[in-house]
């Protein structure tokens, strides 16, 4: 079945560090891949999102890059910030699917 | 717009009685989720409409369990009767009808079965 692995947390960052979470994932066909965060007290909201190989989501200083070939969708930020503390979750959605399959999350942690 | 919203934010309650969770989508939204988080088994889903109809319901533990959409603006998680094991927390999240629209999540109901 299809499934979603990330890095263990909790990660732990000075402010202006770069970060990098890892996400593999394992699924058939060509699914559209996802980061969703979770801030304190909240719900979970999409940061990006890329539907098809080689494609590069992006959003408030976060990329991450569909790689087919690693099966991988690693996020990456140049410089974190304080406010970047949260919950960050990796998930897929199969081909024609409506179903969300979540990895367990990483929470990180920036300190000023 | 309101986003979608959950209510109760937390609810304690004793093994053995009934909980009813509760939750309005966004309007306009004909998909909706619903999430359980807990520490051990992260997130996972239990059931989804679409257009009000139960659509897969396989991520529900047991009977214990049962989700109604009466109509596109609520939906309630009935846990008869709760167990401490089902303390966790509880989202809601809604969407368009299209396979690549995104999830808009509810703030969530935090469940604590003594």
């Amino acid at each position: 079945g299809n499934s979603v692995t990330q890095m263990e947390g909790p990660v732990t960052l000075s402010e202006e560090a770069f970060l990098t979470i890892n996400c593999t994932y394992t699924a058939t066909g060509y699914p559209s891949l996802f980061w969703y965060v979770q801030y304190p007290g909240e719900g979970l909201q999409l940061l990006l999102k890329a539907t098809k190989a080689d494609d590069k989501g992006s959003n408030k200083g976060f990329e991450a890059t569909y790689r087919k070939e690693t099966t991988s969708f690693h996020l990456e930020k140049g410089s974190v910030q304080v406010s970047d503390s949260a919950v960050y979750f990796c998930a897929l959605r199969s081909q024609g699917a409506q179903k969300l399959v979540f990895g367990q999350g990483t929470r990180l942690t920036i300190n000023p | 717009d309101a986003g979608v919203i959950q209510s109760p934010r937390h609810e304690v309650t004793e093994m053995g009685q009934e909980v009813t969770l509760r939750c309005k989508p966004i309007s306009g939204h004909n998909s909706l989720f619903w999430y359980r988080q807990t520490m051990m088994r992260g997130l996972e889903l239990l059931i989804y409409f679409n257009n009000n109809v139960p659509i897969d319901d396989s991520g529900m533990p047991e009977d214990r369990f049962s989700a109604k959409m009466p109509n596109a603006s609520f939906s309630t998680l009935k846990i008869q009767p709760s167990e401490p094991r089902d303390s966790a927390v509880y989202f809601c999240a809604s969407s368009r009808l299209q396979t690549n629209e995104k999830l808009f999540f509810g703030s969530g109901t935090q469940l604590s079965v003594l």
